[in-house]
């Protein structure tokens, strides 16, 4: 049971332009949202997060859309650099559940020069 | 500041042979967390502590795999013996006590184990 789904494994982007990543829940109980980003032989490094009682959090060139009526989060990536190109994470936790994190599968972003 | 370490970086070993994974996670970090990620997936939680107290392994295969954190500081990840479905990467993270719902933890760079 996926619990945390990003449904594009991968995204190919041109350098300047916008990239938006998706990702859908199913657990109403998640209050706490993050994404990572991941670099090969690295571990996931926190990029951004949002709490459920917002609705987008803003960081720089990176910023999170949180809608919960349809369970779903976005990452944008304005305007988007070669050096973005690895692969992104979103995860959720839920308070109640001690806030252990559930991640999502995955989403290769290349930014092509 | 430095961040979590991990180590061996690599293992390669044979089936039903023993292994044991390091970690020690950023300074003042109370909670712990032991992840699997087999290539293309997200990571998954085996085991979170919270200072030397396991505070979940629901996700641990017991049978096989073991984990400690002696003095709430550094850990260990153990499996004995290991299968093939065993070969991924096991990322080691660290977190402050979570505050209300915001609980952002921090990754070290991984083992990568292939069992062969």
């Amino acid at each position: 049971d996926q619990q945390v789904k990003q449904n594009s494994p991968s995204l190919s982007v041109q350098e300047g332009r916008i990239s938006i990543l998706n990702c859908d829940y199913t657990n109403s109980m998640f209050d706490y949202f993050l994404w990572y980003k991941k670099y090969p032989a690295e571990g996931p490094t926190f990029l951004i997060s949002i709490s459920s009682i917002k609705d987008k959090n803003e960081d720089g060139r990176f910023t999170v859309f949180l809608n919960k009526s349809a369970k779903h989060l976005s990452l944008h990536i304005v305007p988007s650099q070669p050096g973005d190109s690895a692969v992104y994470f979103c995860a959720a936790s839920a308070r109640a559940a001690g806030n252990k994190l559930t991640f999502g599968g995955g989403t290769r972003v290349l930014v092509k020069p | 500041e430095a961040g979590v370490a991990q180590s061996p970086r690599y293992k390669i070993i044979e089936k039903r042979q023993s292994v044991a994974f390091w970690c020690n996670p950023i300074s003042g970090h109370a909670t712990l967390y032991w992840y699997q990620q087999i290539l293309g997936q997200g990571p998954k939680l085996l085991i979170q502590f919270q200072n030397n107290g396991v505070v979940d392994d629901s996700q641990l295969p017991k049978d096989r795999f073991s984990a400690e954190r002696l003095k709430g500081v550094d850990s260990t990840l153990k499996i004995q013996p290991a299968k093939l479905e065993d070969s991924a990467v096991y990322l080691c993270a660290s977190s402050q006590t979570p505050v209300g719902a915001k609980n952002i933890q921090y990754f070290g760079a991984g083992t990568r184990l292939s069992v062969l």
